[in-house]
């Protein structure tokens, strides 16, 4: 069946613009992650969503991010006046309910740039 | 401190040979363990769980040790197409998120 998937895959954009990154998860996952990962080092988590609500945004970096998930399938990180260290891959998971032992499958990424 | 600490290696072994991977995290209360393997500019992808009493899936052995908040990762008989980077991930007390070291990279050459 079909993965994680995002769009788009590379987002180039200039300091102070704002950007969407879209994030489908795979059909029947309850659960949805967003991870942001910078060169040479592992993904850093920025947001949880449980069906429609997030259930754990306490890894957003400041309130220039956003994420929603109106309809608790696809999901959209939003980010506000980018600046150059929010250049980095920004990841999206899912699972099937967000317990514990259940496996967050990851999407490709989104490789933001901003100049 | 960071939650999960790992060593960036990298590691460059011959074919055949074993290879081990440690890494320490700092939440006693931390709830379920994973290695994951991350290939060059692709997705993280779940390798194996870890669990307290070790467990084996073909060449690769993970072990957890609670009381020293220490995970290990072996591979024998090391084959090329492991080369990626080995991520050690733990989830920790809060529900969903997981803590991801900053990874291992691991060349096998011929």
């Amino acid at each position: 069946g079909a993965g994680v998937s995002q769009t788009p895959s590379n987002k180039v954009t200039e300091k102070g613009k704002y950007v969407e990154l879209r994030c489908d998860p795979i059909s029947g996952h309850t659960a949805l992650y967003w991870y942001r990962q910078s060169l040479g080092q592992g993904p850093e988590f920025l947001i949880y969503f449980q069906g429609t609500g997030a259930a754990d945004d306490s890894g957003l970096p400041n309130d220039r991010f956003f994420a929603v998930r109106p309809e608790g399938s696809v999901s959209t990180l939003k980010i506000q006046r980018t600046e150059r260290g929010d250049s980095a891959v920004y990841l999206c998971a899912s699972s099937l309910q967000g317990q514990s032992l259940d496996t967050q499958y990851f999407g490709p990424g989104t490789r933001l740039t901003v100049l | 401190r960071k939650e999960v600490e790992q060593d960036p290696g990298p590691f460059n072994v011959p074919e055949g040979a074993t290879v081990a991977f440690n890494c320490t995290y700092s939440n006693s209360a931390s709830q379920s363990f994973f290695w994951y393997r991350q290939d060059c500019r692709k997705e993280p992808k779940l390798l194996m769980s870890v669990y307290s009493s070790g467990n084996e899936d073909g060449r690769f052995t993970a072990q957890l040790n609670r009381a020293s908040q220490y995970i290990s990762l072996l591979i024998r008989d090391s084959k090329l197409s492991d080369s990626a980077t080995y991520l050690c991930v733990v989830r920790g007390s809060t529900l969903g998120r997981l803590y991801f070291g900053r990874g291992t990279q691991l060349t096998v050459w011929p």
